[in-house]
């Protein structure tokens, strides 16, 4: 139990497009999510917190319009990176807020050329 | 606020020779501990966790960790590395709240040598 999926694993997009990234809880239903970036070498920062039927509140330094974040179900939270530049390549990760742990998903790498 | 110090960047072990990756922890309440390992271009995979009750908890792959309230450590352990091992270690803390999400530590790097 307690599986998260994110999807796609990768994508490989153009400077100026969006790409949006989900992250669904698979069988168990999650009232808040985490959207947290990697960049190479270097350990996950938390960009935002995102909550079913809100809001999302957004980490210092992280810009909301540029990284756009849905929370439309308990099963389900979507990241889209807007008007992607090459420095916003990174490995993104989400989890979801079980009853006493977040579980994680399994990343999507975005490479923006 | 809550922060998470792993206070080596790197560290290169023998196979077979014993392991212990330090963190210490800065948390306001009882907090809820975890390990993580991952390896290149990979997910986080869950090592072990500490809720309550036993402060020495054991995981997967012969890890464990013991809790140190007095120390504001938890320092994961094992007794004999495998080549398997390398990758990257991460120690994250958090707590029973709802939105409190986990923060992580900056990562331990394990290299194992023949």
């Amino acid at each position: 139990g307690a599986v998260v999926s994110q999807h796609p694993s990768w994508v490989i997009c153009k400077s100026g497009t969006s790409v949006k990234i989900e992250c669904r809880s698979l069988d168990f239903q999650a009232t808040t999510m985490f959207w947290y970036r990697q960049f190479p070498k270097q350990s996950l920062m938390l960009m935002a917190t995102s909550n079913e039927g809100s809001k999302a509140t957004y980490e210092q330094g992280v810009e909301k319009d540029k990284f756009l974040i849905n929370h439309a179900s308990l099963t389900l939270s979507t990241l889209t990176v807007t008007s992607a530049h090459p420095e916003d390549s990174s490995f993104y990760i989400c989890s979801a807020r079980g009853d006493f742990e977040q579980f994680f998903g399994p990343g999507t790498r975005l490479t923006v050329l | 606020a809550q922060s998470v110090t792993q206070p080596d960047i790197h560290i290169t072990v023998s196979e077979g020779a014993s392991l212990e990756l330090r963190c210490n922890y800065s948390y306001g309440a009882t907090p809820y501990l975890f390990w993580y390992v991952q390896s290149p271009g990979q997910g986080l995979q869950l090592l072990l966790k500490y809720f309550s009750g036993d402060t020495l908890v054991q995981g997967i792959k012969g890890f464990e960790a013991e809790f140190k309230r007095s120390q504001s450590s938890f320092n994961l352990r094992k007794p004999s590395v495998h080549w398997s091992d390398a990758a990257e270690y991460f120690c994250a803390v958090g707590g029973n709240s709802g939105n409190t999400p986990l923060v992580f530590g900056k990562g331990t790097r394990l290299s194992v040598i023949a």
